[in-house]
């Protein structure tokens, strides 16, 4: 069964980076794209951006665009999502989603609670 | 940027119909998505494409798209529903996804 599993939760320092990931199961990795969405507490969903595991294309939302990454590791089926400059308002639930065919996210993994405190 | 535009809240007894609508520049050439999460949960796809329903969800729940405007309905709605719900879909590229801000459906 496909399943996402994502790394365990954070606490981080204003100013540090985060590293999230994400791994991929029960599918081929490289055949669907993988979405990341965050949530604050209380807060709606937020669109963070899109990764192409095959080629490792990405897009970001203009609201991130010079502060995440997106990345992947092929061999382990596992994609990242890297956040950097760090600060309160970033403090959130950041979920990965695989997008399927018809442009809808079908599975998403566990989400992890990224906390950002000094 | 582009944005989705969901009334905040919602709310029927039980039996009624609930609809929620999203509205988007974009959604004329951009299909809508629909997301049910319940608290503490990850979202759960409802409405693909419009109006096309994944295979376990229940009958009662449908979408449809005209103009600027979609809408998910919940026919008969049950108790089990209340939730957030959250219209998604890409801005006229389609490079770039954004949710709307949310309805939080109340039955009772």
């Amino acid at each position: 069964q496909v399943q996402l599993v994502q790394s365990g939760a954070e606490v981080k320092k204003p100013g540090a980076s985060v590293k999230v990931s994400c791994k991929a199961s029960g599918y081929t990795f490289t055949s669907y794209d993988i979405n990341w969405v965050r949530q604050a507490t209380g807060q709606g969903l937020e669109w963070m951006g899109w990764m192409n595991p095959n080629s490792g294309n990405t897009g970001y939302a203009q609201k991130f665009q010079g502060r995440v990454t997106m990345t992947r590791n092929t061999s382990i089926s596992t994609a990242y999502m890297e956040l950097s400059s760090l600060r309160s308002e970033d403090t959130a639930v950041y979920y990965c989603a695989r997008e399927a065919d018809a442009g809808d996210f079908d599975y998403w993994g566990q989400g992890t609670l990224v906390t950002v405190s000094s | 940027s582009y944005e989705l535009t969901q009334p905040p809240s919602v709310s029927v007894s039980p039996g009624q119909t609930a609809r929620i609508t999203c509205s988007g520049d974009a959604l004329p050439k951009k299909y809508a998505y629909w997301y049910q999460q319940k608290s503490g949960q990850a979202p759960v796809l409802v409405i693909y494409e419009d109006s096309k329903r994944p295979s376990g969800i229940p009958e009662r729940f449908s979408g449809s798209s005209s103009g600027t405007m979609a809408t998910l309905t919940i026919s008969g709605a049950q108790v089990e529903d209340e939730a957030d719900y959250y219209c998604y879909s890409t801005d006229s590229s389609g490079n770039h996804g954004v949710f709307g801000g949310g309805t939080k459906l109340t039955v009772l």
